[in-house]
């Protein structure tokens, strides 16, 4: 079974503070996500990456950024927090050409007080 | 800009009744479209659609895609509590946003014993 592990599944920070979000995935998928969650909205797409060291924005990319140094781990970074960005993070992998089939993780529920 | 809508945004039965959930698109270069199912955490997949006209069966459970007239439906008869959940559905293109899945907003379906 596919695997995606998220590395906390309740965050709570302070305005201003820079956030890690971490993602591993153990298929040796070569796609990754970050969604975020709001009520009334779905999921929204922040940022993908196809391969190490590559990203692409996805719909809503602003005040985040994203590492991936390695093929199973992908971050996601809130630079200065705000309490706009609180909300449900959702990381997601799929193998190379089946980019339909996203396994999500469990996900992270980040307040920014 | 692709768009998915998704209606009803809530619903509540009782256990034994059917349910229709609707999904409905504007996407170029449509690929796929897909449902899953989110209960307390991650969401997980339930059906991939992509030709017209050819119902997906799985147990209770059914869908079906209209791209001519872009939406699909999922059937859920005999409801049981355990169908409770939010139900997502997404589409994928290709051409630019290859890979990119688009959200609707969910349907949250309640189930009463």
């Amino acid at each position: 079974d596919v695997k995606v592990t998220q590395s906390s599944r309740y965050l709570v920070k302070r305005t201003g503070e820079k956030v890690f979000l971490e993602c591993v995935q153990d298929m040796d998928h070569e796609n990754m996500f970050w969604y975020r969650q709001d009520p009334g909205l779905g999921l929204r797409l922040i940022y993908f990456s196809y391969d190490v060291k590559m990203k692409e924005k996805g719909d809503i990319p602003e005040g985040y950024s994203v590492s991936r140094e390695k093929k199973e781990r992908f971050s996601l970074i809130l630079e200065s927090a705000s309490t706009n960005q609180t909300s449900m993070y959702l990381c997601a992998s799929t193998p190379g050409g089946r980019l339909h089939e996203q396994y999500f993780g469990p996900g992270t529920r980040l307040t920014v007080t | 800009e692709d768009k998915v809508v998704q209606s009803p945004l809530s619903l509540v039965v009782h256990e034994g009744d059917t349910v229709t959930l609707n999904c409905s698109y504007e996407v170029t270069n449509f690929r796929s479209l897909l449902w899953y199912k989110q209960e307390k955490k991650a969401p997980t997949f339930l059906f991939m659609l992509t030709s017209s006209g050819i119902e997906k069966k799985s147990g209770r459970l059914s869908s079906i895609l209209d791209k001519k007239e872009l939406f699909s439906i999922l059937n859920i008869t005999a409801t049981q509590t355990g169908d409770s959940a939010v139900y997502l559905c997404a589409v994928s293109a290709g051409g630019t946003s290859y890979g990119k899945l688009t959200f609707g907003q969910g349907t949250i379906l309640t189930v009463h014993p």
